[in-house]
């Protein structure tokens, strides 16, 4: 089973990069590895998803190794409002089943 | 409608009693998943299914806890016998497909008293 580890949390302040990198040592060959946000008492909201190498769209780029075994969620010049809890997530795949396990994800806080 | 619904918002019940849970996924959807959340914990894999199929109940926590989703659209989770220890946010999630980012609705805060 595929699991994902993050730190526990972050801190920085508003107008730096941050960059969270998640560990997936076991992940498989078809897996993608996916980030989420949540604010507190709302649900997860998508991020950005990848397979290999970088991607990057309008709210964070998605870097991934040529291995696979980790990536890294960088978020540019953040904001107060970005203070939230980042998941990384890969498909588990066994046999025909495709849960999708949260970790414990990582606490961000922007300060001032 | 646009996103995922859920119902109801907020659910207190006695302990003892059955509830059952909803969810509206995004029309088109293939795939849905029920997640459980505490305070302060990352969402907990219940279940999930692709249409009408249940493809893996592996994270229901006892046979108190079933659900269905008889048409490939709205499931319901229900609870039977609820305990205080099944207090929690309970999330559902829809899918285009299993590959596809999930899209997650509001939740159900449930508070078995």
């Amino acid at each position: 089973l595929a699991k994902t580890t993050q730190p526990i949390s972050m801190d920085s302040y508003e107008g730096q990069e941050v960059n969270i990198t998640c560990s997936h040592n076991n992940i498989a060959t078809n897996d993608y590895i996916t980030w989420y946000q949540q604010f507190p008492s709302q649900g997860p909201r998508f991020i950005i998803q990848g397979y290999k190498t970088k991607v990057t769209n309008e709210v964070a780029s998605l870097f991934i190794p040529a291995d696979r075994k980790s990536s890294t969620l960088s978020l540019p010049r953040v904001s107060l409002s970005d203070t939230a809890v980042y998941y990384c997530l890969v498909g588990d795949r066994l046999e025909s089943s495709y849960k999708l396990i949260f970790g414990s994800g990582t606490r961000l806080l922007v300060r001032p | 409608g646009a996103g995922v619904s859920q119902s109801p918002r907020y659910k207190v019940t006695k302990r003892g009693q059955d509830v059952a849970l909803r969810c509206d996924p995004i029309s088109g959807h293939v795939s849905l998943y029920w997640y459980r959340q505490a305070l302060g914990q990352g969402p907990e894999f219940l279940t999930y299914f692709n249409y009408e199929a249940q493809q893996d109940k592996s994270g229901l926590p006892n046979d108190r806890f079933s659900a269905e989703r008889p048409e490939g659209s709205i499931s319901t989770l229900t609870i039977q016998r609820t305990e205080q220890r099944d207090s929690a946010m309970y999330r559902c999630a829809s899918s285009r497909q299993g590959d596809s980012p999930l899209h997650f609705g509001n939740g159900t805060r449930l508070t078995v008293t």
